[in-house]
């Protein structure tokens, strides 16, 4: 069975820094892509960035560009999702999601993660 | 980018009733490219659709996609007590890049 297992929810104040992981098991986690999705509260979604496990090729929205950083470490099948200075508005829940078509940076979100809720507030 | 536009914003019906939501492209979309997704509060969201009208792994036949171009659309025949979520519509562009509708909420009339 496909599964995307986030770590927990988070509180932290702005200017913190805040590392949130995925780990992936059930399937071969360096042959798909993962991508992150970003859900501010009671809004739509919003792609953050993908990586590839098998060679870390990472791309990113332009939007997020810059304001987070994503990693992977293929030995314990597990991405990650970081921001150096949190903001207030980076308050939302974040998903990691498979995407659905093996080697492929593109196509249909098929696997999701349970999602990590993030606080920031002073 | 291609903007994606749904209607309704919210669909009341009753159970045993069909839903038909709509999403429509800015620019002409492939259909290889169209997906649909349900969330349910508290959840995250579950892929239902792919391709424009191939349902994903366990998704009951009573939900189907259909469209081409630029108007897609999701139908749920005979709604289920678990099918009152909200429903999102998204596409895959070049780079890659994707963007989704901003939803359609499905509630019990």
């Amino acid at each position: 069975e496909v599964q995307l297992v986030q770590s927990g929810a988070e509180v932290k104040k702005p200017g913190e820094s805040l590392k949130i992981s995925c780990k992936g098991s059930g399937y071969s986690f360096t042959g798909y892509w993962i991508v992150w999705v970003r859900q501010m509260p009671g809004k739509g979604l919003e792609w953050m960035g993908i990586i590839y496990p098998g060679d870390s090729d990472t791309r990113y929205n332009p939007s997020f560009q810059g304001q987070v950083t994503i990693s992977v470490d293929r030995s314990i099948s597990t991405a990650y999702l970081q921001w150096s200075s949190l903001k207030a508005s980076d308050t939302a829940i974040y998903y990691c999601v498979r995407l659905g078509v093996r080697g492929v940076p593109g196509y249909y979100f098929d696997y999701w993660g349970q999602g990590s809720l993030v606080t920031v507030s002073s | 980018e291609i903007v994606l536009t749904q209607s309704p914003g919210t669909l009341s019906l009753s159970p045993g009733e069909r839903a038909t939501l709509s999403c429509r492209a800015s620019q002409s979309v492939s259909s290889s490219y169209l997906a649909w997704y349900q969330q349910k509060p508290g959840q995250a969201p579950r892929l239902l659709i792919y391709g424009a009208s191939s349902r994903a792994t366990g998704i009951p036949d009573r939900f189907s996609g259909s469209g081409s171009g630029t108007d897609f659309t999701l139908t749920i025949n005979r709604l289920e007590p678990e099918d009152f979520a909200v429903y999102y519509c998204q596409q895959y562009g070049r780079s890659p890049t994707w963007t989704f509708g901003q939803g359609t909420k499905v509630e019990i009339k």
